[in-house]
């Protein structure tokens, strides 16, 4: 299997459960990201990881941790969410995240999240 | 806030038309521009990473163009298809801290 894979695909959830996304690539890249896209706006940068350590979490509610336990692999930890937080969740990979804004950047299909 | 703006927000075109959409992004602290087309059900493709000012790219009948002084870059589809239909994002890298900050897309649809 090659790409970014993303489970699952779709997740509904109450604003009390505790689940988890995953990502994984087999790219062989070193850095990987989550976004977050809600309805009518831009693809948003939430955390960056290169080499498993996170380098970038761009203002992110607690409310979502996430885990890179090597390079291949990344979780996105969900709990006690708000309705608000019901988006689609993409994950990325490039090569390395040194710097990662000139490399092209590979993406799963995403997992539609909905908070009831 | 990085300002990113992507015209026009959707396009319709006929079969076999050529079209073109822009992108609009600051002209300091630039690093890159990349483009991706994201098919409904499907996860964003790159499509281009440009880093250097005047650069041009092209793959099959899409091509970019890229302006760092005035903060601007083309895409062009020449002779468009149906399977183009898609969502055309670009994103900007630079800033502070050159993560990449993203439009909101151009809607394309080819009708037959």
């Amino acid at each position: 299997e090659t790409g970014v894979t993303q489970t699952p695909r779709h997740l509904v959830m109450g604003m009390t459960n505790k689940k988890s996304l995953k990502c994984e690539q087999h790219l062989g890249h070193n850095a990987m990201y989550w976004y977050k896209q809600s309805a009518k706006k831009p693809l948003e940068l939430m955390f960056v990881y290169n080499f498993k350590e996170q380098t970038e979490n761009n203002s992110v509610p607690s409310r979502f941790s996430p885990e890179c336990p090597n390079s291949s692999h990344l979780f996105l930890h969900l709990h006690t969410l708000q309705p608000e937080d019901s988006a689609l969740y993409l994950c990325a990979s490039s090569q390395d995240g040194a710097h990662y804004s000139n490399q092209p950047q590979h993406f799963g299909d995403g997992t539609r999240l909905s908070i009831l | 806030i990085l300002n990113v703006e992507q015209s026009p927000q959707s396009l319709h075109v006929q079969e076999g038309d050529s079209t073109n959409f822009t992108c609009s992004f600051p002209s300091s602290n630039f690093y890159a521009l990349h483009w991706y087309r994201w098919e409904t059900a499907k996860s964003p493709e790159a499509l281009f990473v440009m880093t250097l000012n005047g650069d041009e790219k092209k793959k099959g009948r899409i091509s970019a163009t890229l302006n760092t002084k005035e903060g601007y870059s083309y895409l062009y589809i020449k002779g468009s298809q149906p399977e183009d239909s898609a969502t055309y994002l670009c994103a900007f890298g630079g800033g502070s801290n050159y993560k990449l900050t993203f439009g909101k897309g151009t809607l394309l649809t080819v009708n037959p």
